[in-house]
């Protein structure tokens, strides 16, 4: 049971630069979302997509964009890295449809650092 | 709006003792509560939930969380700790919308 898979695991880039980080979950579940943990800050909202086909912005959007390729996939872009982007950023799904179903299960991180 | 607060950042405790990692949440709706366990280098997976019915709520693992709704609480027990039981420990909420809001964390260390 593979259930949320995000790649890659860890990343360095440099100041400027862009990249890409995917999520693909397993579940047939309807609303995706991407976190950013800090330390002592708990985990920050940055996007969402309700359903496939629609995105809505966070606590924290600035400086990020998403794409819900499919129902399956929810990518999250940095489109020119700031060291204050370095973070851990996590991936979730949930069936979505009401509050009873949003019970939320996470992937295993992907840990950026910005230089 | 909603928040969670977590009061304790670290909680050390020695194996076999009990522990209580408090959380309260402040909301002008109805709520939802659960509480998360994050491993060392790991994701976060679903420790317990209360979402309606009795408010003592239970996990598999001899955790336990009390919903107060008059004292907006939702804090989590176990009355004997393991090693195992070091982690990350956070709380959240779910209001009127479908997201989750997240308290800052209280990392519980078991000591030998």
């Amino acid at each position: 049971n593979a259930g949320v898979t995000q790649t890659p695991k860890f990343q360095v880039l440099k100041t400027g630069q862009s990249m890409t980080l995917q999520c693909a979950q397993d579940m047939n579940h309807n609303s995706m979302y991407w976190y950013r943990q800090d330390p002592g800050m708990g985990l920050r909202l940055i996007y969402y997509s309700a359903s496939e086909g629609t995105t809505d912005k966070g606590e924290v959007p600035n400086g990020y964009n998403v794409s819900r390729l499919n129902k399956r996939e929810f990518s999250l872009r940095l489109e020119s890295a700031a060291p204050s982007q370095t973070s851990v950023y996590f991936c979730a799904s949930s069936e979505g449809g009401g509050r009873k179903r949003n019970i939320q299960y996470f992937g295993a991180g992907t840990r950026l650092s910005v230089l | 709006a909603q928040s969670v607060t977590q009061l304790d950042s670290q909680v050390p405790v020695f194996e076999e003792a009990p522990v209580e990692l408090r959380c309260n949440y402040s909301s002008s709706v109805s709520v939802y509560l659960f509480w998360y366990v994050q491993y060392p280098n790991q994701g976060l997976q679903l420790l317990l939930k209360y979402l309606s019915g009795s408010t003592l709520v239970e996990s598999i693992n001899g955790f336990e969380a009390e919903f107060n709704k008059s004292q907006t609480s939702f804090h989590l027990r176990k009355p004997s700790v393991h090693i195992s039981d070091t982690a990350e420990y956070f709380c959240a909420v779910s209001g009127s919308a479908r997201q989750l809001t997240f308290g800052s964390g209280t990392q519980l260390t078991v000591l030998p």
